[in-house]
């Protein structure tokens, strides 16, 4: 089955400990990108990645890292959380198509909490 | 000036009944326009793609887009319960930029039996 699986589903963690966010699609897709979503902001791109080895920063990058060793892995990093990172994660991949812009498919989410 | 406007919500409709969304947008350089659905909690899910002017059909949803007035609608058929969720249009630029999403922050429909 067609999918991107985002792990884990749900994290409860403390400030400054560091965490990383796994994400992995089978589709071969080359476009890979992390949104947060939080009441009343909407979705906001973090990070996004057009292939291996070549990421961009997205709307609101501050506090996350990430790496794309591999096509079909984005991981989301956050080397010293902190509570106002405490959010709803989403990592979405799409192909890139010469001619139109391919919607993107979604994982089924993180729900991190930063006490 | 937002880039994505969406009316929040929520909008009521009577199971049955047509609901009608409407989204406009700021980047006149959009060239493809997706429709997502999302339930509380759940991740978005394509309902709609639409790449030209015009109406687009599919099922019970119709996406209806006006690029000369940067503005996308989306009319849901035979609104039913399961159709009560949160709806995101997303503009998306040209390919040079990339496939980046920009997403309005949703209106939110409620069909009531």
């Amino acid at each position: 089955e067609a999918q991107v699986t985002q792990n884990p589903r749900y994290l409860i963690t403390v400030t400054g400990k560091k965490l990383t966010v796994t994400c992995s699609q089978n589709m071969n897709h080359e476009y890979m990108s992390w949104y947060r979503q939080d009441p009343g902001l909407g979705l906001r791109q973090i990070y996004y990645s057009m292939n291996v080895e070549v990421t961009d920063k997205g709307d609101v990058p501050e506090g996350y890292k990430v790496s794309r060793k591999e096509k079909r892995n984005f991981p989301l990093i956050l080397e010293s959380p902190s509570p106002n990172q405490t959010s709803l994660y989403f990592c979405a991949s799409s192909p890139l198509n010469d001619r139109v812009n391919s919607p993107l498919h979604f994982g089924n989410g993180t729900r991190l909490t930063v006490t | 000036q937002k880039e994505v406007e969406q009316n929040s919500g929520p909008l009521s409709v009577p199971e049955g009944a047509i609901a009608s969304l409407n989204c406009t947008y700021s980047d006149r350089g959009s060239q493809s326009f997706f429709w997502y659905r999302q339930y509380s909690g759940k991740s978005p899910e394509l309902i709609m793609s639409i790449y030209s002017n015009g109406d687009k059909e599919d099922g019970r949803f119709t996406a209806q887009l006006n690029q000369a007035s940067q503005y996308v609608s989306l009319l849901i058929r035979d609104s039913q319960p399961s159709d009560s969720a949160t709806y995101l249009c997303a503009p998306c630029p040209p390919r040079a930029a990339g496939n980046k999403l920009t997403f309005g922050g949703g209106t939110r429909v409620l069909v009531k039996p």
